[in-house]
């Protein structure tokens, strides 16, 4: 079975600081990693996904994960934060079960 | 292209009813996936169609069930419904089997509430 931790339930950032979103997962297999993001009173929206092609997975709206297997991480990182990334964030891994198996989510705020 | 769409959005039951959640996938996606959102549990998977057939379960109790039609839509039924079955139940298509090889489409979800 495999499972992912998020350190970190809420996290604030000053607009145009790094936004740093920590990810730790457990796997028997090579996992496949995800990101998703949901905006209040919305469905889950997939920012990136590993699955073994790149150590360095870049997404979308400027989000970017490297995989690190040696600490068994796959944090989210985005240079420059936007009014706009308010939002929780989920963390996620599937493995030979095919099972999407999610973190308890990280809520980010955006301070002006 | 049309998203995920989810029927009814928001619904309120009672205790011992039972409900029916209809999802009807993006045009072309053949599987179906079921997910269950509270902020006690989180998000939970609950299963996935795929050509009409179960192809995965979470561990959730026989009350959940689902099925697909030829059409690709898919509708999940909980029956004897619980205080705690209260949540949002979000449902995802693909084109083929998900997650892992292919990407999921959320839709935005039926909330329900059980008083």
């Amino acid at each position: 079975a495999q499972s992912v931790t998020q350190l970190g339930s809420h996290v604030s950032v000053s607009e145009g600081a790094l936004v740093l979103l920590r990810c730790n997962y457990s796997s028997s297999v090579p996992p496949y990693l995800f990101w998703y993001v949901q905006y209040p009173n919305q469905g889950l929206q997939l920012l990136l996904k590993y699955t073994s092609a790149a150590t360095l997975v870049k997404g979308i709206n400027g989000f970017e994960a490297e995989f690190k297997k040696s600490e068994t991480s796959f944090h989210l990182t985005k240079p420059s934060a936007h009014m706009s990334d308010a939002a929780e964030y989920f963390c996620a891994v599937s493995g030979s079960d095919y099972k999407l198996s999610f973190g308890a989510g990280t809520t980010v705020t955006v301070r002006a | 292209k049309a998203g995920v769409t989810q029927t009814p959005r928001y619904l309120i039951k009672t205790r011992g009813q039972q409900v029916t959640l209809s999802c009807s996938p993006i045009s072309g996606h053949r599987s179906v996936s079921w997910y269950q959102q509270t902020p006690g549990q989180g998000l939970q998977f609950l299963f996935e169609y795929f050509s009409e057939t179960q192809r995965n379960k979470g561990n959730f109790p026989g009350r959940f069930s689902g099925r697909q039609f030829s059409n690709s839509r898919s509708e999940m039924n909980v029956s004897t419904l619980e205080l705690g079955d209260s949540a949002l139940y979000l449902c995802a298509s693909s084109f083929g089997l998900g997650p892992s090889q292919e990407t999921q489409y959320f839709g935005p979800g039926t909330r329900l509430l059980v008083l």
